[in-house]
C-alpha cells in the first residue's frame, strides 16, 4: 500500500538558517503529494501541494519539488524564522489506493530558535 | 476554500462514557472524514463519511466504537464510545475542495481519565 516516510525530528535551527525536511514515497499509480503544518495548539493547515511530477509547490517561502525518480518531495526553506516553529506533515493521497484518502509521514517538529 | 467548524473543541471526559464530536462545513460536499491523531503521532484516517450510506471504516477501528452520523451534505458527527485513556487524542474532520486539497477543522482534543 501507499506510505510516506518523514525524517525524525525535532529538527532545531537557528533564525535565518536554510532548512530541509526529507520526505520520500511509495505509491502505485500518480498520487498527489502535500506538505500540511501544524502550529501549536492548531489544527492542520496546508502549506504546499504538486500533483504531478516535476511540480513545484511553494507558499510563504518553503519549496518542494514533486520528484518521481527518486519518490521524493522533500520541504525546503532559504531562511526559517522563529514563527515557522511548527510540526510539518509530509502526505500524499490519490494513486490506485484510493482518491480521496490522505495518508501521513510521521511529522517532523521544527523549533527555531532567535 | 472550505471552513469546517468543529464542537467541543476539547474535553475531558470520564472512562466508559462516550463523546459526540460535530462537523459542519460551510458548503455541500460528498465525502467527509475523519482521522485521529494521538499524542505526539501523525494522523490516521478513521473513517470516511457519505451522505445516505453507511460510512466506511479504516482497518482497525469499528462502528461500534465510532459511530458515525451523516445527516446531510454540510454535517457530520463522530462518538467515541465507551472510552478509555488509549482513546485519548485529538480528533480531526476533513473535506476535499475544489482545488484538490484536503481542509480540516480545528480539531477536538480528547482526554480520558
Amino acid at each position: 500500500g501507499n506510505s510516506v516516510t518523514q525524517m525524525e525530528g525535532p529538527v532545531t535551527l537557528s533564525e535565518e538558517a536554510f532548512l530541509t525536511i526529507n520526505c520520500t514515497y511509495t505509491a502505485t499509480g500518480y498520487p498527489s503529494l502535500f506538505w500540511y503544518v501544524q502550529y501549536p495548539g492548531e489544527g492542520l493547515q496546508l502549506l504546499l501541494k504538486a500533483t504531478k511530477a516535476d511540480d513545484k509547490g511553494s507558499n510563504k517561502g518553503f519549496e518542494a519539488t514533486y520528484r518521481k525518480e527518486t519518490t521524493s518531495f522533500h520541504l525546503e526553506k532559504g531562511s526559517v524564522q522563529v514563527s515557522d516553529s511548527a510540526v510539518y506533515f509530509c502526505a500524499l493521497s490519490g494513486g490506485v489506493d484510493s482518491s480521496y484518502k490522505l495518508i501521513f509521514g510521521s511529522g517532523t517538529r521544527l523549533l527555531v530558535r532567535p | 476554500s472550505a471552513v469546517i467548524s468543529q464542537k467541543p473543541s476539547r474535553d475531558i471526559c470520564q472512562r466508559g462514557t462516550s463523546l459526540t464530536i460535530q462537523c459542519q462545513v460551510d458548503s455541500q460536499v460528498t465525502m467527509m472524514f475523519w482521522y485521529r491523531q494521538q499524542p505526539g503521532q501523525s494522523l490516521t484516517l478513521i473513517a470516511t463519511a457519505n451522505q445516505g450510506s453507511e460510512a466506511t471504516y479504516e482497518s482497525g477501528f469499528v462502528i461500534d466504537k465510532f459511530p458515525i452520523s451523516r445527516p446531510n451534505l454540510t454535517f457530520s458527527t463522530l462518538t467515541v464510545s465507551n472510552m478509555s485513556p488509549e482513546d485519548s487524542s485529538i480528533y480531526l474532520c476533513s473535506v476535499w475542495g475544489a482545488g484538490a486539497e484536503a481542509f480540516f477543522g480545528q480539531g477536538t482534543r480528547l482526554t480520558v481519565v
